[in-house]
């Protein structure tokens, strides 16, 4: 049973243009939740989706940002217009239940680094 | 704001030494969880200690949760430099999805 699988692990981008990081849950899970964190930082919640549902994105920045989890494949995190603050390892977690409780998977994150 | 805040932020011990780190938080929670990162990589879970549980084991970890103070600590036996990474609490709250909250982490290092 793979781990949660996100690509790229790294990525680069220059100002203004969009970066697409995606994320494969663990087979089975259908709760993916996406974290931002900046160098020597904790972990910043973000979004929180089940199958083609947003269903927390109280940690979202308002603009540029968007996170979709279709009925088939990864889910993705889309960042338009990338500016220099954007930098940060984005990870992405899932698991089998949403409330309740439960240990919650990560993956290995992608690094972005806008130039 | 941030509900998980680890201390201290930074501990360097000797091997073989004991680790303890601390975590305070400040809601009501389901559970209480340890990752462990290593630089420039991902989170390893270590360990979850629910809300009903006061005390848990696994290998040389040793993790508490007090309730009544809203405070959690990890401590590692006999440390390894392989142990060396910063540690994070995470809370999973009762209200609300389950997303986790962290802490600022504590960087701990193993001096051989």
């Amino acid at each position: 049973n793979a781990g949660v699988m996100q690509n790229p692990r790294h990525l680069v981008r220059r100002r203004g243009q969009e970066a697409r990081l995606r994320c494969s849950p663990m087979k089975g899970h259908s709760h993916v939740y996406w974290y931002r964190q900046l160098p020597e930082e904790g972990l910043k919640f973000m979004v929180y989706l089940q199958k083609e549902n947003i269903i927390d994105e109280s940690g979202m920045p308002k603009e540029r940002f968007s996170a979709e989890f279709p009925k088939e494949g990864p889910s993705i995190l889309r960042i338009q217009q990338v500016v220099r603050g954007d930098s940060a390892a984005y990870f992405c977690a899932s698991s089998p239940t949403g409330r309740g409780g439960g240990e919650a998977f990560f993956g290995q994150g992608t690094r972005l680094t806008v130039v | 704001s941030q509900q998980g805040e680890e201390d201290p932020q930074a501990l360097s011990i000797q091997e073989g030494e004991n680790a303890t780190m601390n975590c305070s938080y400040k809601t009501s929670i389901n559970n209480l969880q340890w990752y462990r990162q290593n630089s420039g990589r991902g989170l390893v879970h270590l360990i979850l200690i629910r809300s009903n549980e006061r005390e848990k084991h696994s290998g040389r970890l040793r993790v508490t949760l007090d309730t009544s103070k809203k405070s959690s600590s990890l401590l590692i036996t006999a440390s390894r430099a392989a142990d060396t990474a910063s540690y994070f609490c995470a809370t999973d709250a009762i209200q609300g999805a389950q997303k986790l909250v962290f802490g600022q982490g504590t960087r701990l290092t193993i001096n051989p």
